[in-house]
């Protein structure tokens, strides 16, 4: 069965620092491969998404970059963080018609 | 205006009443259509797929669409405290691509 991976859990970085938050997916290959945040009490901003190695799409100008330098990992990074950068990270993959399946996030804090 | 519109809510109801949640979307092309069900600091995870006009049923939850108002419904019977958490729509374009997300509605079942 397919499963998603997507670490760490909670972060906590100062203004400036850098970033990278990891993705990566089992039992499937060639998958399509998004990067969303939420803000609190908001919904879902697609950020990147990817359909294949060193294939990304970005889908709002920001502070962020992503890279997918294997098949089935997808990087999301930053060299200096904003305080706008806080939020809730969601690794997805799948896409077309029959949904995605979501990661279990990466809640960033900026301080 | 938004492809999909979802009221954010808070909507808060007691433990056992039927909830009704819903979307509009404005593309007639659509033709996919999910729910999603995300806990508090916790990826979305699907919950119900339909395809085109109908019901679906699963256990307590119906998914209902009605593409000639461009409507689409999740109903809860029998509410439970467990179902408390925030509830986004999803579609799809027939030919397939990105998913368009809900704002998504805050749901608080109270016991």
């Amino acid at each position: 069965s397919q499963t998603i991976h997507q670490w760490p859990a909670t972060l906590v970085q100062p203004v400036g620092s850098p970033l990278s938050l990891e993705c990566t997916v089992e039992g499937t290959s060639n998958p399509n491969l998004y990067w969303y945040r939420q803000a609190a009490g908001r919904g879902l901003q697609l950020l990147f998404y990817s359909v294949g190695i060193g294939q990304i799409s970005s889908e709002v100008p920001q502070n962020l970059s992503a890279s997918r330098p294997q098949d089935r990992q997808f990087i999301l990074s930053s060299k200096k963080l904003l305080l706008s950068d806080s939020g809730f990270y969601l690794c997805a993959w799948g896409g077309g018609n029959y949904g995605y399946t979501f990661g279990s996030g990466t809640r960033l804090t900026v301080v | 205006q938004k492809e999909v519109e979802q009221d954010p809510g808070p909507l808060s109801v007691p433990e056992g009443a039927i909830v009704s949640l819903n979307c509009t979307y404005s593309n007639s092309a659509f033709q996919y259509f999910m729910w999603y069900r995300q806990y508090s600091r916790k990826g979305p995870e699907l919950l119900m797929y339909t395809y085109s006009s109908g019901n679906k049923e699963d256990g307590r939850f119906t998914a209902q669409v009605d593409k000639s108002s461009k409507y689409i419904s999740l109903f809860i019977r029998d509410s439970q405290p467990s179902d408390s958490a925030t509830y986004l729509c999803a579609t799809v374009p027939m030919q397939g691509g990105k998913l368009i997300f809900g704002q998504g509605t805050e749901l608080s079942v109270k016991p």
